[in-house]
């Protein structure tokens, strides 16, 4: 079955510590997209990237870092530089047809312990 | 002023209510247009896309009015498994972020 699936569903880290969310997707889409979203927020987008080797910065970029080596695969890493990283973080794929939806994966819930 | 506004609500009504809820945009190039529901600490999913002439799809119908930019989702019949958020997505052509995400409004159908 075609999908986008994001790992782990929980995790934990401590002050200080980078951690990495997985995202991949076997549905041969071009752009891939992260979200976070705050209780009872909507989602702000974190950094997107419409082609491989290629990303850009969304609204709230600082403190987080992404790669794009694959097409499939859109992994971000959590760093230490962001100060509030309890958060519900959401991957999107779409294809490139104006007309298409985005899909998600179930998220990850990352909280500092 | 945001690309994309919804009312947040929440939206409380009860069973078998028609509410209605409407979200503005401020790109004109904007071209496509969708609904998305979201459950409580769950990933948002498609309800429905939004085409230029109309469209329904059971319960639900959705509306999209250029002239003055916004998109509007109607439920008939509310049941209580439609509380949810709802999530409307603008889509524009030219725009290196494609994707635009209103804030979500909430509805709570109550017994």
């Amino acid at each position: 079955d075609g999908g986008i699936t994001q790992s782990p569903k929980y995790l934990f880290r401590k002050e200080g510590q980078n951690v990495t969310l997985s995202c991949e997707q076997n549905l041969n889409h071009d752009a891939m997209y992260w979200y976070r979203q705050d209780p009872g927020q909507g989602l702000r987008l974190i950094y997107y990237s419409q082609i491989v080797n290629d990303f850009q910065k969304g609204d709230i970029a600082e403190g987080y870092s992404v790669s794009r080596e694959k097409k499939e695969s859109f992994p971000l890493t959590v760093t230490s530089a962001q100060k509030n990283p309890t958060a519900f973080y959401l991957c999107a794929s779409r294809g490139r047809q104006v007309n298409t939806e985005a899909f998600f994966g179930q998220g990850t819930r990352l909280t500092v312990v | 002023r945001k690309e994309v506004e919804q009312d947040p609500g929440p939206f409380n009504v009860p069973e078998g209510a028609t509410v209605a809820f409407n979200c503005t945009y401020s790109n004109s190039a904007s071209q496509s247009f969708f609904w998305y529901r979201q459950d409580c600490r769950k990933e948002p999913k498609l309800l429905m896309s939004v085409y230029s002439s109309g469209n329904e799809d059971g319960r639900f119908t959705a509306q999209l009015n250029r002239a003055s930019q916004y998109i509007s989702l109607l439920i008939r019949d509310s049941k209580l498994s439609d509380s949810a958020t709802y999530l409307c997505v603008v889509v524009a052509s030219g725009s290196a972020r494609q994707l635009t995400f209103g804030s979500g409004t909430q509805l709570t159908v109550l017994p």
